[in-house]
């Protein structure tokens, strides 16, 4: 099983839908979680951190199940500039770093 | 301030060549990375310095080496690369490990 999986995509959506993301980890012991995103030829930048009690930023919800060790990222009312790769990212290793997932491009049409 | 600058952007090098990459941060990070990121592909973990001390090298070839003269710069040497390493090279910082990493511009390299 891979450390991290992930939908495979691409997801193509119209402007206003709301669209969902989920990850898989195999690592019980994983401590920390996140979403980043990364545009086309850009760096990954981080979405958000992803806490137990779930959270949402804006248009944005992530939460964590840990006993499915599961993670998704709900997109609300989607903007053509959602339109992006998305990186499902967990971390606490034995080595201390992050495992990325291999990642699902959305595109967002209007 | 959350940024990371890395230089140059672009690097053309032939296979005899040698150069460098340069990252640097100024959050108080105390964990750096490099990362080889191709395209359509996740990036893929180089390697880690922890407070100042290389602690991961993940089977990186000798062609690569790492160095990180102090807490807030890190550099990448390259030797005699291969085609095949042309790539987008990442560079990334955290306060510490398995913390949130922010990642620095890259420096796009071809190799020809």
């Amino acid at each position: 099983r891979k450390e991290v999986e992930q939908d495979p995509g691409p997801f193509n959506v119209p402007e206003g839908a709301t669209v969902a993301f989920n990850c898989t980890y195999s690592n019980s012991a994983s401590q920390s979680f996140f979403w980043y995103r990364q545009d086309c030829r850009k760096e990954p930048k981080l979405l958000m951190s992803v806490y137990s009690s779930g959270n949402e930023d804006g248009r944005f919800t992530a939460q964590l199940n840990r006993a499915s060790q599961y993670i998704s990222l709900l997109i609300r009312d989607s903007k053509l500039s959602d339109s992006a790769t998305y990186l499902c990212v967990v971390g606490g290793g034995s080595q201390g770093n992050l495992i990325f997932g291999k990642g699902t491009k959305l595109s967002v049409k209007p | 301030d959350t940024e990371v600058t890395q230089t140059p952007k672009h690097l053309v090098m032939g296979m005899t060549n040698k150069k460098s990459l340069k990252c640097e941060q100024h959050m108080g990070h105390r964990a750096m990375y490099w990362y080889k990121q191709k395209a359509k592909k996740p990036p893929e973990l180089m390697f880690v310095y922890s407070y100042e001390k290389l602690s991961i090298n993940e089977s990186v070839p000798s062609r690569f080496s790492p160095e990180c003269p102090n807490s807030s710069l890190l550099n990448l040497h390259l030797h005699a690369l291969q085609p095949e390493d042309s790539a987008l090279y990442l560079c990334a910082s955290s306060p510490r490990d398995n913390y949130e990493q922010y990642f620095g511009p890259g420096t796009r390299l071809t190799v020809t």
